[in-house]
């Protein structure tokens, strides 16, 4: 069955950096473009980047925007976000998705939460 | 502000029916489809109805789409106390190239 597993979050001061990744498992990796998406403490759902099937195009929220990379590893099944000059506004359970098209994502990881914090 | 409109807040008794509804623009749900995901307390989101009312398998009969114009609704019927949750309607976004949700909505059972 499909499987997203998100890792690699934690608590970090505000202007550092944190990578997550998101090991996907039974299905093809490689087929489907990926989403992370995070949720505030309380509040609702907020897209953070997209990245198609084969890296060959990458997308972000504003709030991501020039801080925030989307990457994957296509051979490691494995998705990653590398998030740098954090702020306090980006504490927040991410979450990683699978798309099966480009607004509908049929899967979604248990999440990671990020606290930046001093 | 989020893009998409929903009510912050809904509730109906076991067995009724209720409806959530999610108002947009003709740049989001007026041209593209509408996707509602679940979330239940301490969970992540789940793909409930995409493509404006497909349910994808697993997903009961009594939770059904439709929508008209720059608005959407979910509708669930037959309401069961594990439907208690938040509910997030959600468009894709080609000035984002992303996807954009509504606010969501916190059903509670009575």
């Amino acid at each position: 069955q499909v499987q997203l597993v998100e890792s690699g979050g934690g608590v970090v001061q505000p202007g550092g950096s944190l990578r997550l990744s998101c090991a996907g498992s039974g299905f093809s990796f490689s087929t489907y473009g990926m989403h992370w998406i995070r949720q505030a403490p309380g509040k609702g759902l907020e897209w953070v980047a997209v990245i198609w099937h084969d890296g060959s195009n990458r997308y972000y929220a504003d709030s991501a925007k020039g801080r925030f990379t989307i990457s994957r590893d296509n051979s490691m099944n494995t998705l990653y976000l590398q998030m740098n000059n954090l702020r306090a506004e980006d504490t927040a359970v991410y979450y990683c998705a699978r798309s099966i098209s480009m607004g509908t994502l049929d899967h979604w990881g248990q999440g990671a939460v990020v606290t930046v914090s001093s | 502000q989020s893009v998409l409109t929903q009510p912050p807040s809904a509730s109906g008794t076991p067995g009724q029916r209720v409806t959530i509804s999610c108002s947009g623009s003709s740049s989001n749900i007026g041209s593209k489809t509408v996707i509602w995901y679940q979330q239940l307390p301490g969970t992540a989101p789940k793909l409930l109805i995409f493509n404006d009312n497909q349910r994808p398998s697993g997903v009961p009969d009594r939770f059904s789409g439709s929508k008209s114009g720059t608005s959407a609704s979910l509708a669930i019927s037959g309401l069961q106390s594990e439907d208690e949750a938040d509910y997030y309607c959600s468009t894709r976004d080609d000035s984002l190239n992303g996807v954009v949700f509504g606010g969501g909505t916190k059903l509670t059972v009575l």
